[in-house]
């Protein structure tokens, strides 16, 4: 079964500092996708980026990069120079790729609160 | 393009009643999933529906909950009777298909209070 792990409950930075994200991920599928999400105070998630499994290259968006590394199971996302805005809940997620749907497990989820 | 909606944003019943919950899906996507949030943890999957028919439902409690995609576009979760433990964030999801690993876009959520 496949399982998702956000070790930090909480992290707190100041204003331009850069902060990781940790995501550790289990599963037994060779074929799978990484997802991260935003959930900002008003409650909607917000899709940020999916990565399948056969594709380790580290992606960068603008003051947002990940890094997936299937060696460690792990799929981490920094934010540089964060800002007040950043401030929310990510969280990861694992979907497997079966024929039964794509379903998302989510992590426990990282709150972030960026103090100006 | 609009969003995935939900309708209503908040609900706040006492236990043992019935509740319902609405979602409409962005236009075209095939599939539409809803997930219960519980206040400091992830979303978990409810149920999963393809069109109008069900691809997964095992963690649907289905003693007390129950949802249909009627003509496979708009669906609706009901809660008969609801408990304590039932509050939550309940939030719809829709996606352009399955076994693709598209990612899903979701609504703003029905935050249900069961006191």
């Amino acid at each position: 079964a496949q399982k998702v792990t956000q070790a930090q409950t909480e992290i707190s930075v100041v204003e331009k500092e850069d902060v990781t994200l940790d995501c550790v991920y289990e599963t037994r599928d060779t074929t799978y996708y990484l997802f991260w999400y935003k959930q900002p105070p008003s409650g909607e998630l917000v899709f940020l980026i999916r990565r399948n499994s056969f594709d380790e290259q580290n992606e960068i968006s603008g003051r947002y990069s990940w890094n997936f590394q299937k060696s460690t199971s792990s799929f981490n996302f920094t934010i540089t120079a964060s800002q007040v805005v950043d401030s929310a809940v990510y969280f990861c997620a694992l979907s497997e790729d079966n024929n039964a749907g794509n379903m998302l497990t989510f992590g426990g989820g990282t709150r972030l609160m960026v103090k100006p | 393009e609009a969003g995935v909606a939900q309708s209503p944003r908040y609900k706040i019943i006492e236990k043992r009643q019935s509740v319902a919950f609405w979602c409409n899906p962005i236009s075209g996507h095939a599939t539409l999933y809803w997930y219960q949030q519980i206040l400091g943890q992830g979303p978990k999957l409810l149920i999963q529906f393809q069109n109008n028919g069900v691809v997964d439902d095992s963690q649907l409690p289905k003693d007390r909950f129950s949802a249909e995609r009627l003509k496979g576009v708009d669906s609706t979760l009901k809660i008969q009777p609801a408990k304590l433990e039932d509050s939550a964030v309940y939030l719809c999801a829709s996606s352009l298909g399955t076994g693709t690993g598209v990612g899903a876009f979701f609504g703003q959520g029905t935050r249900l209070t069961v006191v």
